[in-house]
């Protein structure tokens, strides 16, 4: 069945350090992927997302870009902020044969930014 | 433009009692999903509604039962609490599209604690 598989955390850096955070997937179709976060005490928010190979989606400086051959959808951010501190999950999203779909979520990784 | 809504926002009942979660999707979306997220995991599918009708369903036991309104709201009603019913319940609409996959928007969510 389809997963998602994202580096475990805590990922701790410093301000204006650069950031990967790994996911991988499996599939069975072609899915969109995505980047959710989830700060203290709320619900998940999309960060960004890409519908189809090589498509690459950015918001608020954070980028990935969806790589069919290495199923791949790795997040990154130049130069992170302490505001960036937060769990941040990997998710797709995939068609059932009735047409509706399914969201699979990563286990989340959590990013602390040190002043 | 109202986001998703959940009520209430934080609950705790005792095992063997009976749990109803309600939820209001953002303008404009007909579909409902629900998730548990437990405490340092990911969101896990319980089920989606479209149409009044559940359309799918996770890897959760039927005491675990949802009704979604004409005006597009749901409930989760979760029967004979155990403790590990103890989680963060996540609300997420969409609008369902024929033609491609969709995002979700996810709620605040609840917290059910089961003592």
């Amino acid at each position: 069945g389809d997963s998602v598989t994202q580096m475990e955390g805590p990922v701790t850096l410093s301000e204006e350090a650069f950031l990967t955070i790994n996911c991988t997937y499996t599939a069975t179709g072609y899915p969109s992927l995505f980047w959710y976060v989830q700060y203290p005490g709320e619900g998940l928010q999309l960060l960004l997302k890409a519908t189809k190979a090589d498509d690459k989606g950015s918001n608020k400086g954070f980028e990935a870009t969806y790589r069919k051959e290495t199923t791949s959808f790795h997040l990154e951010k130049g130069s992170v902020q302490v505001s960036d501190s937060a769990v941040y999950f990997c998710a797709l999203s995939d068609k059932y044969t009735s047409g509706t779909y399914k969201y699979i979520f990563g286990t989340g990784t959590r990013l602390k930014v040190l002043a | 433009d109202a986001g998703v809504t959940q009520s209430p926002t934080h609950l705790i009942k005792t095992r063997g009692q009976q749990v109803t979660l309600r939820c209001s999707p953002k303008s404009g979306h007909d579909t409902v999903s629900w998730y548990q997220q437990a405490l340092g995991q990911g969101p896990q599918f319980i089920f989606q509604y479209y149409e009044e009708e559940e359309r799918q369903r996770g890897n959760f036991p039927d005491r675990f039962s949802g009704h979604q309104f004409p005006n597009y709201s749901s409930e989760l009603n979760v029967n004979a609490l155990l403790l590990g019913d103890s989680a963060l319940y996540l609300c997420a609409s969409s609008f369902r599209t024929s033609g491609g996959p969709d995002s979700q928007y996810f709620g605040p969510g609840t917290r059910l604690l089961v003592l």
